[in-house]
């Protein structure tokens, strides 16, 4: 299966900012999903990741809030602006692989304070 | 609406006990259903069912589909607490590279 590194693992950050998180696969994947989870809750996916288009946004996401770049078929960042102790979360980097399975990345924990 | 409802929400079991949890599905172009253990941040991959009536098997973890009920359960026997977590189901659609559809996950907590 494919192996994402995800980064940073952890941050805490003020309200206000913006945090850029980075997933880096060890081989090319077409698609890459970016998920928050809060606190108690499952995995909700934010936004679908092409490389070479414009990321897909699920309803209640919009790009000026997770801005996404894919700028080839092994990277790619989401970044929380404007950050808001509502963003505080889990936030995980998703590819296929294989015949339907899925790896992720290792998770950021975000805390906004 | 594609849905996927897991069941209990959570658990608590003491060592040694055997315990099953639930998934039911509703979803458009079924091609799988994933089962997945989150303990901290990143969910691992536990089993990938296809077919209906063949049982998955990793140690203590089990687990089976039917298609015809739209179900899923993952058994875990003899629990220790290094079972404590969140299990996650999750189905894969066939269609084309589309994220998985998640439950809410089981939380279970097992004591000694």
């Amino acid at each position: 299966s494919a192996v994402i590194s995800q980064k940073p693992s952890r941050d805490i950050c003020q309200r206000g900012t913006s945090l850029t998180i980075q997933c880096q696969v060890d081989s090319q994947v077409t698609m890459m999903f970016w998920y928050r989870q809060q606190p108690g809750q499952s995995l909700t996916l934010i936004a679908t990741a092409n490389q070479g288009s414009e990321a897909t946004y699920e309803s209640g996401f919009v790009i000026d809030k997770f801005p996404i770049s894919r700028p080839n078929l092994t990277f790619s960042t989401l970044t929380v602006s404007n950050m808001s102790p509502e963003d505080s979360s889990i936030y995980l980097c998703s590819a296929p692989w294989g015949a339907g399975g899925y790896t992720f990345g290792s998770g950021t924990r975000l805390t906004v304070v | 609406e594609d849905k996927v409802v897991q069941s209990p929400l959570s658990l608590v079991v003491h060592e040694g006990d055997t315990v099953t949890l639930n998934c039911s599905y509703e979803v458009t172009n079924f091609r799988s259903l994933l089962w997945y253990k989150q303990e901290k941040k990143a969910p691992t991959f536990l089993f990938m069912l296809t077919s209906s009536g063949i049982e998955k098997k990793s140690g203590r973890l089990s687990s089976i589909l039917d298609k015809k009920e739209l179900f899923s359960i993952l058994n875990i026997t003899a629990t220790q607490t290094g079972d404590s977590a969140v299990y996650l189901c999750a189905i894969f659609r066939n269609s084309g590279n589309t994220p998985l559809v998640f439950g809410k996950g089981t939380r279970l907590s097992v004591i000694a």
